[in-house]
């Protein structure tokens, strides 16, 4: 089983441009989660959904939009990227909201 | 909004040493999970433990949720067990929050 992809891997992107990161899981759970993660500050909640249609907001939400139109997608997008957007990207999900979630393999974003 | 405090921050054990790690959480919680974070950045699930104590191989945990904390049991250390350990909490709300984990290294 696939499980939860993430896409790209790794990008380098340069400031001001916009790009989405991908994650789709195939396990058919409601909720799903975007990460980043920064050395030495742990993972951090960017936006999560629990449930198609629905979407909040985490600990560290500016600069990032998402978007849940069906339940197998979470796109994350960068409207227009800092430098300060560097980081490591991890998409997670789990099936209803008290459930074990399970993470993707991550995307590395480097905002030059 | 919850906060989860981990400790020790930083853990450096000899092989075949027995380690505790500690999770702390500020507010009545859905449910625990604890993972391992290896030195390819990759997430592993270890325990999905709300409450009560489960035990995999070398590794057990232990939730008392009324007293809002979490224990992870290391024991016999293997140089493998190195990487970052994370426990994280999901409040009522959905969320889904992470502490600062804990470091451990093992020397062979």
């Amino acid at each position: 089983t696939a499980g939860i992809t993430q896409a790209p891997t790794s990008q380098i992107l340069a400031a001001g441009r916009s790009m989405t990161l991908r994650c789709t899981q195939d396990m058919r759970h409601n909720a799903m989660y975007w990460y980043r993660q920064d050395l030495g500050l742990g993972l951090r909640l960017i936006h999560y959904s629990n449930t198609a249609g629905t979407t909040g907001k985490g600990e560290v939400p500016d600069g990032y939009s998402v978007s849940r139109a069906n339940t197998d997608d979470f796109p994350l997008t960068l409207a227009s990227a800092v430098p300060s957007q560097t980081s490591v990207y991890f998409c997670a999900s789990s099936d209803r909201q008290n459930t074990e979630a399970f993470f993707g393999q991550g995307t590395r974003l480097t905002v030059v | 909004g919850i906060q989860v405090e981990q400790s020790p921050p930083d853990l450096i054990l000899q092989e075949g040493a027995n380690s505790t790690l500690r999770c702390n959480f500020s507010d009545s919680v859905n449910n625990l999970q604890w993972f391992h974070q290896n030195p390819w950045g990759q997430l592993i699930n270890l325990f999905y433990i709300p409450s009560g104590t489960k035990q995999n191989g070398r590794l057990s945990a232990t939730t008392v949720a009324t007293e809002r904390y979490s224990l992870l049991y290391i024991s016999s250390s293997q140089t493998t067990d190195s990487g970052v350990y994370f426990c994280a909490v999901k409040s009522n709300t959905g969320k889904l929050i992470f502490g600062q984990g804990t470091t451990l290294q093992v020397k062979p």
